[in-house]
């Protein structure tokens, strides 16, 4: 079976760009979760989603970042201005429910670097 | 609000030793346990994990107990292998409300031969 997606692995760009992270969930999984990593700061949980619909944005770092869920398979995370205190690994993650034996599947990540 | 708080890294072990990566927690409510190993260039893969106090996960060697006295989750292995270079992530659900996974730090595992 497919795990979650991501795309791209990697992306390099200027400040000021807008970036587009996309995220292909496992089939079947209601829920979809956007993480970044960063070695300062660990782990953080930016938002997560529920049948499509958002329902904690409150680890969103600030307006320039967005999300949408337009469909059950599909999911992108932008940024817009991109600044380099962005750079950091982003992780998307599936699951079927929130209980402890319906565990978080996660994709490959996406390494972005804003120069 | 939820922590977990692991073990400062890196942790350098020869292949054959045994392993201890500690781990404990802050949760309201009563929080799930799990620990997620991260290869380099991947994601995170679920390697254990532990729904309710004195429950026991294992996988692949690794062994957890999930001990509410002492709000911890420590991570076991009793003869590491160069393969289990990683890093190792703790992490716990509340079950309270918030559905998203509250992840320690992370601890670097080196294993050399």
């Amino acid at each position: 079976d497919a795990g979650v997606i991501q795309s791209p692995r990697h992306e390099v760009t200027e400040m000021g760009q807008e970036v587009t992270l996309r995220c292909k969930p496992i089939s079947g999984h209601d829920y979809l979760f956007w993480y970044r990593q960063t070695m300062m700061r660990g782990l953080e949980l930016l938002i997560y989603f529920n049948n499509n619909v958002p329902i904690d944005d409150s680890g969103m770092p600030e307006d320039r970042f967005s999300a949408k869920m337009p469909n059950a398979s599909f999911s992108t995370l932008k940024i817009q201005p991109s600044e380099p205190r962005d750079s950091a690994v982003y992780f998307c993650a599936s699951s079927s429910g929130v209980r402890g034996n319906q565990p978080q599947h996660f994709g490959d990540g996406t390494r972005l670097s804003i120069l | 609000g939820n922590s977990v708080t692991q073990m400062e890294g890196p942790v350098t072990l020869s292949e054959e030793a045994f392993l201890t990566i500690n781990c404990t927690y802050t949760a309201t409510g009563y929080p799930s346990l799990f620990w997620y190993v991260q290869y380099p260039g991947e994601g995170l893969q679920l390697l254990l994990k532990a729904t309710k106090a004195d429950d026991k996960g294992s996988n692949k060697g690794f062994e957890a107990t999930y001990r509410k006295e002492t709000t911890s989750f420590h991570l076991e292995k009793g003869s590491v292998q160069v393969s289990d270079s990683a890093v190792y992530f703790c992490a716990l659900h509340s079950g309270g409300g918030a559905d998203g996974l509250t992840f320690g730090k992370g601890t670097h595992l080196i294993i050399q031969p």
